[in-house]
């Protein structure tokens, strides 16, 4: 069943402004990822967060790993149109562990 | 960069036909990963393998099967298609010692009449 619980599902707003979204796990993990998946695409890495508390930029974006392991969040400082897809949080449960849980995934879109 | 590819990228089949697809990692990545992605939903993993073998196994059906070559590229054979069947097919890869960073290929667009 569905291990991560990423919020909001869906988001509408205006070109510049700052976007904010998290994933939530009752659960402890070991790896945090987003990504960006565009249609008929596949997820693009955006962020990979390896430690508790870490903190982490890729130019307009930033991710933390929760200091409790079970969350993270991603923010996206002054929106473009090009940042218009869907966001997926991503975990890995332990160290060793393959396969990848994911959120459910936040739709955005940008109003010009 | 070198990325993830994967061949074909769409594919048309009928009800119980196979198919297979074709996946080829990242230069020097020795992990390869499989995941199907339902319309509007996120990624399920399928299964993976490691220097040929496999190494971890998620919700994949009995009619699926996979293998790892020497050369590292990866096959996910399907058999029985079923209409349920139609779906994203990604393949992902990384090195081993960075399991949790996957990288993603364009995917397979796999259609069931």
């Amino acid at each position: 069943g569905q291990q991560l619980n990423q919020s909001p599902q869906s988001m509408f707003i205006q070109e510049g402004e700052d976007v904010s979204m998290n994933c939530t796990s009752s659960s402890i993990f070991n790896t945090w990822l987003w990504y960006k998946q565009e249609p008929g695409e596949g997820p693009v890495l955006l962020i990979a967060l390896y430690k508790a508390g870490e903190l982490t930029s890729n130019g307009r974006l930033t991710a933390q790993f929760g200091i409790t392991r079970k969350d993270s969040f991603l923010n996206i400082s002054a929106s473009i149109p090009s940042d218009v897809g869907i966001y997926f949080c991503a975990g890995q449960l332990r160290q060793g562990a393959q396969k990848l849980v994911f959120g459910q995934g936040t739709r955005l879109t940008i109003n010009p | 960069a070198a990325g993830v590819i994967q061949s074909p990228r769409h594919l048309i089949k009928e009800k119980r036909e196979t198919a297979t697809l074709k996946c080829y990692p990242i230069p020097r990545h020795d992990t390869v990963y499989w995941y199907q992605q339902g319309p509007g939903q996120d990624p399920q993993f399928l299964i993976s393998f490691y220097e040929k073998m496999q190494s971890d196994k998620g919700s994949i059906p009995d009619r699926f099967s996979a293998q790892q070559f020497s050369d590292y590229h990866s096959e996910l054979n399907m058999s029985s298609l079923e209409l349920g069947d139609s779906a994203l097919y990604f393949c992902a890869s990384s090195f081993r010692d960075r399991w949790g960073t996957q990288y993603f290929g364009p995917g397979t667009r796999l259609l069931v009449l």
